[in-house]
């Protein structure tokens, strides 16, 4: 099974900060890759897919990047509404996997 | 609107059944795969299962193979997941979603695997 493995697993940011996520696979998945967004109660929300393409009516704040092993979601200005946790997955093979998540607090 | 809505959780002791099911409104359901995916209390995401639009394709994840059963109903605008042999590590929000890259989720339903 593919793992993947995200850092940091907590961050402090404060509104207006530039925020990366890094997201690393035990091996290549090239660009097979997606990020979900889930505020506390809610189901998860589809922002990234194919590791750089923004989903349909998602800012324009949030660009993936990387390919291969390591990828990065980064968040250009951190919004009140953006501190969540978010998640990457592997769509390369199956077992469809998950990263463990970073969760983004208000500094 | 494209929308899912589960049902089925409930309160289940070990060993026992569970059937959920996933119910589509605002697109074509048939032409979609769809997954199943399960957060326990606290935890982050994992993924369960996935089935193609014509049943032709499923794959589960290792946890649940040989326990859990994946099905769609296309006439019915239906997913679902019959659960068997339940454990406590089971207990868990399950959420249905469209295609592999999940674009579309329901709200979840709650499983609980408790004496």
């Amino acid at each position: 099974d593919i793992q993947l493995t995200q850092s940091p697993s907590f961050l402090s940011a404060s509104v207006g900060d530039r925020v990366t996520v890094t997201c690393r696979a035990s091996q290549g998945i090239s660009s097979y890759l997606a990020w979900y967004q889930q505020k506390p109660g809610k189901a998860p929300k589809l922002l990234i897919y194919a590791a750089s393409t923004l989903q349909s009516g998602v800012p324009s704040r949030f660009r993936g990047s990387g390919s291969g092993t390591e990828f990065t979601l980064t968040i250009s200005s951190l919004q009140p509404e953006d501190f969540a946790t978010y998640y990457c997955q592997q769509l390369n093979s199956y077992p469809r996997t998950f990263g463990q998540g970073t969760k983004v607090e208000i500094k | 609107q494209v929308q899912l809505v589960e049902s089925g959780g409930g309160l289940v002791k070990p060993g026992g059944s569970l059937r959920l099911s996933c119910a589509a409104s605002g697109f074509t359901f048939s032409d979609y795969y769809m997954s199943w995916i399960r957060q326990a209390p606290g935890k982050g995401l994992e993924w369960v299962s996935y089935i193609t639009s014509d049943s032709s394709s499923i794959y589960y994840a290792d946890s649940v193979k040989g326990r859990f059963t994946i099905s769609r109903g296309n006439a019915k605008n239906s997913l679902y997941l019959q659960m068997n042999s339940l454990r406590a590590e089971d207990t868990a929000v399950y959420y249905c979603a469209r295609r592999a890259t999940l674009d579309v989720w329901g709200q979840g339903t709650t499983v609980t695997v408790s004496s």
